[in-house]
């Protein structure tokens, strides 16, 4: 089983601020890394896939990065939408998903 | 537009049994392979099942292996999630969700389990 351990539990920032939020898998998964955000709820919506390509309609404040095993979601200047819950999630092995990261408002 | 509408959900006794449907529409539910995905209160999400265009292809979590059987009806479109030997622990929300070209792109609302006696 692939384990993905996410990067803070917690991020505390601010509207305009940059968030930069790690996924790191116990093996490799290749580029086969997705990111997703939650808001309470709500299903969750895809924003990444394939590690560093946007889902459509996803603003282009919100990038992917990252190969085999370390990943980084950023998210440019955070709007106050952007509050929510990001959980990662991979493919490469059949399917599992990060404990999640809440990013708040500071 | 892309529509995934589950249903079925509701309070059941432990040990008991449930089946849950996905209905979409909206785009060639043929071509699609499908995922269930739950989501206990307050907690992560957890990837359950997994079946292929033609049902050729099935994969299951640990955790639910033989407990739970996913199968679909192309012709109804429609994907299902027979639960058997149900306990507390597969409380949770459970939603259906797609995947092709772009993996996990829709999703539905999710149906809620609950069991409890």
């Amino acid at each position: 089983e692939v384990v993905l351990t996410q990067s803070p539990a917690t991020l505390s920032l601010s509207p305009g601020e940059r968030a930069t939020l790690s996924c790191r898998a116990s093996e490799s998964v290749d580029n086969f890394l997705a990111w997703f955000q939650q808001k309470p709820g709500q299903a969750p919506r895809l924003l990444i896939y394939d590690a560093s390509n946007r889902a459509t309609g996803i603003p282009d404040r919100f990038s992917g990065s990252g190969s085999g095993t370390d990943f980084t979601l950023t998210i440019s200047s955070l709007e106050p939408e952007d509050f929510a819950l990001y959980f990662c999630q991979q493919r490469s092995y059949m399917y599992s998903f990060g404990q999640g990261t809440k990013l708040e408002i500071k | 537009e892309v529509h995934l509408v589950e249903s079925g959900g509701g309070l059941i006794q432990p040990g008991g049994s449930l089946r849950l449907s996905c209905a979409a529409s909206g785009f060639t539910f043929n071509t699609y392979s499908m995922h269930w995905v739950r989501q206990a209160p307050g907690k992560g999400l957890e990837w359950l099942s997994f079946i292929n265009s033609n049902s050729a292809t099935i994969y299951y979590a640990d955790s639910v292996k033989g407990r739970f059987t996913v199968s679909r009806d192309n012709a109804k479109n429609s994907l299902f999630l027979l639960m058997d030997s149900l306990r507390a622990e597969d409380s949770a929300v459970y939603y259906c969700t797609r995947e092709h070209l772009i993996p996990f792109d829709y999703w539905g609302q999710g149906t809620l389990v609950t069991v409890s006696s």
